[in-house]
């Protein structure tokens, strides 16, 4: 089955460790994407990549890093200057970056 | 400046009942593109409906149904005849063709509860 995939579900940090979350699809996607949710509200870009090999800061990507070293494959690193980190992380895919974005299972990041 | 705005933080309403989901957006740009998503609690957004500028026709797919109008710059939900699976949070989205990669600008979302 086509679709995207997202590991872990849950994860659980210590204040000062950096932590990577991990985004795979199988759809033949272009463009991937990651956004944060906070509790109660809409969901906020913090980064988007086109093509292989390039990727592009969102509205909120201080204390985040990304690669982009395969198709299928754009994972996010939370570092620990991300003041709060704290959130429900999604990442998406889309075949352009003006397609449908269609979205992962979602991660939960609780900062102990 | 782009915007979305759901001005229903809540609706609660009883089986079979028709609900409608407010959305209200802003942009400049001529070219643009709506969404509805479905959070349902287990987190993952399940597309439902995209909607381009140029194309004001309203939709209808079994038991939703959205309404599009330009005029007011709204993108209304509907669902008739609601049903306990419909309980989620509903998102309302916009795209600017001309914005970053495609960004996805978000409403707060409204939070549906179908009560048996």
């Amino acid at each position: 089955d086509g679709g995207i995939t997202q590991s872990p579900k849950y994860l659980f940090r210590k204040e000062g460790q950096n932590v990577t979350l991990s985004c795979e699809q199988n759809l033949n996607h272009d463009a991937m994407y990651w956004y944060r949710q906070d509790p109660g509200q809409g969901l906020r870009l913090i980064y988007y990549s086109q093509i292989v090999n390039d990727f592009q800061k969102g509205d909120i990507a201080e204390g985040y890093s990304v690669s982009r070293e395969k198709k299928e494959s754009f994972p996010l690193t939370v570092t620990s200057a991300q003041k709060n980190p704290t959130a429900f992380y999604l990442c998406a895919s889309s075949y352009g970056s003006l397609d449908t974005q269609y979205f992962g299972p979602g991660t939960r990041l609780t900062v102990l | 400046a782009q915007k979305v705005t759901q001005a229903q933080t809540e609706i609660s309403v009883v089986e079979k009942e028709d609900v409608t989901l407010d959305c209200v957006y802003e942009t400049r740009d001529t070219t643009y593109y709506l969404f509805w998503y479905k959070q349902p609690p287990s987190g993952e957004l399940v597309f439902l409906i995209r909607r381009n500028s140029f194309d004001e026709q309203n939709e209808i797919s079994g038991r939703y149904s959205w309404n599009f109008q330009k005029s007011t710059s709204s993108f209304n939900f509907t669902i008739t005849a609601s049903q306990v699976v419909d309980s989620a949070v509903y998102f309302c989205a916009l795209s600017e063709y001309y914005n970053q990669g495609g960004k996805l600008i978000f409403g707060q979302g409204t939070e549906l509860s179908v009560k048996p």
